[in-house]
């Protein structure tokens, strides 16, 4: 069974740090993992999606990293900002399942201060 | 197209009653899948749609819980004799096929009083 881990829980920073979150999983039978924010009483938006055969992707300040052997991905925050402030939430679809259906971590509380 | 849309955002019930949420995915995305998220803890999965077809149903999905598709578009998902534990965030996804990037809607947070 695929277990998502993210530490730390939670992360406070004061604005302008750059910062890393990460994410590990049990299974590297993977279709592909993602990487989404969330902020409080609201829904998922996608950051970053890694397929398998990828090392990374990048999208503005956002860099997220995957080792699928060693099961553990990064995700790299530059130049932090308050408006950075949320949870961080990753998400693998494991290979082993015909349903696509996603593993999640418990997530990073990330707060930037001002 | 705007994106996964959920209704309601907000529903409070009184412990025992009905519930009912509707999900409307991205057209053309055959994946529905529906999930459940407490306070503190990522989303859990809880059923997933390949068109109108319900292809796996997890654990966490008690017989007091069932959910629909009809037309392979939108899905239902009905809580009967909601209980205390049952609030929580219901999210809904939905991709257009497996292995590709999943999109959530903005949740339905559900309160059983």
């Amino acid at each position: 069974k695929q277990e998502v881990t993210q530490i730390p829980a939670a992360l406070s920073v004061p604005e302008g740090e750059n910062l890393v979150l990460n994410c590990s999983f049990t299974d590297s039978a993977i279709y592909n993992l993602q990487w989404f924010r969330q902020d409080p009483g609201k829904g998922l938006t996608s950051l970053l999606l890694i397929q398998s055969s990828q090392r990374e992707q990048t999208s503005g300040r956002l860099n997220a990293s995957l080792d699928k052997s060693s099961g553990r991905s990064t995700l790299y925050i530059a130049a932090s900002q308050p408006g950075d402030s949320a949870t961080y939430l990753c998400a693998v679809v494991g290979f082993n399942t015909n349903a696509g259906k996603s593993t999640f971590g418990d997530g990073t509380t990330l707060t930037v201060k001002p | 197209d705007t994106g996964v849309s959920q209704d309601p955002r907000h529903k409070i019930t009184k412990r025992g009653q009905n519930v009912t949420f509707r999900c409307d995915p991205i057209s053309e995305h055959n994946r529905l899948y529906w999930y459940r998220q407490t306070l503190g803890q990522g989303p859990e999965f809880l059923t997933y749609f390949q068109n109108e077809a319900q292809l796996e149903k997890s654990r966490l999905l008690s017989d007091r819980f069932s959910a629909e598709r009809p037309k392979g578009s939108f899905s239902t998902l009905e809580i009967q004799r909601t209980e205390q534990g049952d609030s929580a965030m219901y999210l809904c996804a939905s991709s257009p096929r497996e292995g590709t990037e999943a999109f959530f809607g903005q949740g339905t947070r559900l309160t059983v009083v």
